[in-house]
């Protein structure tokens, strides 16, 4: 139980396009989800806090605008890298927590979405 | 604030042989305390937590660790490693609002 997935599992663009990746929990609604970025062999950095039917709140330097979060069920979350750049590149890991139980206190990872925008 | 962390960046260890990977933590209030493996280009695989109970909270793949009020401390350990134990470990503490704050995480390489 508690699978999350991705989709794509990795993309690569070209230098000013648009790029939507998407999470879901298959198996459990999730109340909340999480967007991380991790750099070559450092730790994930939080970008974002995704909540079911209200706007996506984001961590302190990182553009809201540029990296677009939509929440629309309580499966699905996406982001999306507008415009996207060279500096983008990245691997992008999301996470889902059960909205409540015993599991609430955990997060359940996705496999990740490797970003290569050329 | 919530934070972990990990001294070691790298844990070598011989198949076989006991494996321990150190976290120490820093919270304030009761601790909620993960330990996720990664392997390469790959989500986070959870392993075991602690939310409050035991000090000794067993977990995935023969992996344990043991919660140590006194020295703020999170250790995983393996009695016996193996080579496919080879990967990158993170220690995480959660707070209030469910945020998870990961450690710099530690390269474990098993030889064989």
């Amino acid at each position: 139980g508690a699978v999350v997935s991705q989709h794509p599992s990795w993309v690569i663009c070209k230098s000013g396009t648009s790029v939507k990746i998407e999470c879901r929990s298959l198996d459990f609604q999730a109340t909340t989800m999480f967007w991380y970025r991790q750099f070559p062999k450092q730790s994930l950095m939080l970008m974002a806090t995704s909540n079911e039917g209200s706007k996506a709140t984001y961590e302190q330097g990182v553009e809201k605008d540029k990296f677009l979060i939509n929440h629309a069920s309580l499966t699905l979350s996406t982001l999306t890298v507008t415009s996207a750049h060279p500096e983008d590149s990245s691997f992008y890991i999301c996470s889902a927590r059960l909205a409540g139980g015993p599991g609430r206190h955990e997060q359940f990872f996705g496999p990740g979405t490797r970003l290569t925008v050329l | 604030a919530q934070s972990v962390a990990q001294p070691e960046d790298q844990v070598n260890v011989a198949e076989g042989n006991p494996l321990t990977v150190k976290c120490t933590y820093s919270v304030s209030g009761n601790p909620y305390l993960f330990w996720y493996v990664q392997y390469p280009n790959r989500g986070l695989q959870f392993l075991l937590k602690y939310i409050t109970g035991d000090n000794l909270v067993k977990g995935s793949y023969g992996f344990e660790a043991e919660f140590n009020k006194s020295q703020t401390s999170f250790h995983l350990k393996k009695p016996s490693a193996l080579v496919s134990d080879s990967a990158l470990y993170f220690c995480a503490v959660r707070a209030h609002d469910y945020k998870l704050s990961f450690g710099a995480g530690t390269t474990v390489t098993v030889r064989a």
